[in-house]
Order: structure tokens, then sequence, then C-alpha cells
């Protein structure tokens, strides 16, 4: 069983505030994954890291900025919510470039009114 | 262009029937294949991958897939479906340049009547 979370599950904020989405994973993963699907659509890929100090912009376009200080910690941060924001925020991590496998936190909703 | 299709957007199954889900890719080489599920309001979970080797593999919940190199296709089965089995169904492809990214398909929701 993957040992990775996500905090809050569900959010609800107005237009304007800043906003982290925190995701932690407790395996020692040096691969960690931000993806971003709306209801009913596949995953886009919006960020990754392949390690301490390491980010990557993902295959879709996104505001958002993330951060990896710590090896299990990677959070993701939007400077000003826009309703275009709201979708299904998903964290992974995989232990390493070659096995590709990725295990999934249960995902952060985000609804910006 | 790399891609990933799953041609069937919605799928309906009686409880008991066979099922069958569609996964095709378009790679110069044989990627990393994977299926994972996703029940409502949850993240992913893997049911099993293909790397290399037997081209039939076997995953958790009794769902195995079939890996066709001739039809760049990857397509998911399980012999009798249970209704704790209707969930959103996503293909994976990782494509063989060691970057650990994964492309995944549109989705295969599934729906099991009773």
């Amino acid at each position: 069983e993957a040992d990775i979370y996500q905090t809050p599950r569900y959010l609800v904020i107005g237009t304007g505030k800043k906003i982290t989405l925190e995701c932690s994973q407790t395996m020692g993963h040096d691969k960690m994954y931000w993806y971003q699907q709306d209801p009913g659509m596949e995953l886009h890929l919006i960020h990754y890291s392949y390690g301490v100090n390491s980010t990557e912009k993902g295959d879709l376009s996104s505001e958002s900025t993330v951060s990896r200080i710590r090896t299990e910690h990677f959070p993701l941060t939007l400077e000003s919510a826009r309703p275009s924001h709201t979708s299904q925020y998903l964290c992974a991590s995989s232990r390493d470039r070659v096995t590709y496998e990725q295990y999934f936190g249960p995902g952060t909703r985000l609804t910006v009114t | 262009a790399q891609s990933v299709t799953q041609p069937d957007i919605h799928i309906t199954v009686s409880e008991g029937a066979s099922l069958e889900l569609r996964c095709n890719y378009s790679y110069g080489a044989t990627p990393y294949l994977f299926w994972y599920v996703q029940s409502p309001g949850q993240g992913l979970q893997l049911l099993l991958k293909y790397f290399s080797g037997d081209t039939l593999v076997q995953g958790i919940k009794g769902f195995e897939a079939e890996f066709k190199r001739s039809q760049s296709s990857f397509n998911l089965r399980k012999p009798s479906v249970h209704w704790s089995d209707a969930a959103e169904y996503f293909c994976a492809v990782g494509p063989p340049s060691n970057t650990g990214k994964l492309i995944f398909g549109q989705g295969t929701t599934l729906q099991v009547k009773p």
C-alpha cells in the first residue's frame, strides 16, 4: 500500500486567494508529480520533480508553482486563485524514472468561486 | 505525435458479464504500459503493468491485460464483473525515454447493471 497523502481533500475558496495544496509521501521516492484532472477527463501533468531542489513544468501549462525542499514534501501553490483553476489536483510519486510506476494520493478537489 | 487512445468513453455491462476495455497507443517503440482505476472522489490505483516478457499480465481484483505489439494495444479484461468494479479506468504509457513521465488516455467510465 502506497503512503502518499494530500491535504486538504476538498477546498472551496474565493477568487484572488492564495492557496497551497499539500502533498507528502513516506516512501522515500525521489520523483513526484502533480496532475490536474477535470471531471470525467484524463490527467494532465502540470509539474514534476526528480528530487530535492529539482522542479520542472509539465505538459499542461499551469499558473501554479511548486517547490521541493524535502524529499517527502511537494506542495503546489496558486498565488491568486481563479474560477478557471477549479479542478481536481492529484499528486503522485515514483521510486525512480526507470520503473515509471506511480503511486497516487487521494486528490484535492478545488472549487474557486 | 505520441498518444494514448481509449476508444470507449462509457461502457455499461451487467454484473457477472465479461469486460474488455480497449487501449491503443502510438509510439515508435514499445512503451511501458499501465492500467489504473479511479473510484469517485479518489486517487488512482494501479491495476497492472507491462514492462516486458509474457504479453498476458495479471493484476489485482481479477483483472488481466494483453499486450499486442502488432496492434499497439493493451486491452484490459475481466471474466466476471462485480458491482464494485464500477469506476473510471485509465490506460497509461511510459515512453521508453527514461523520463519517468506517464501519458494517460481519456479514461473509460464503467457502469455495472445489477
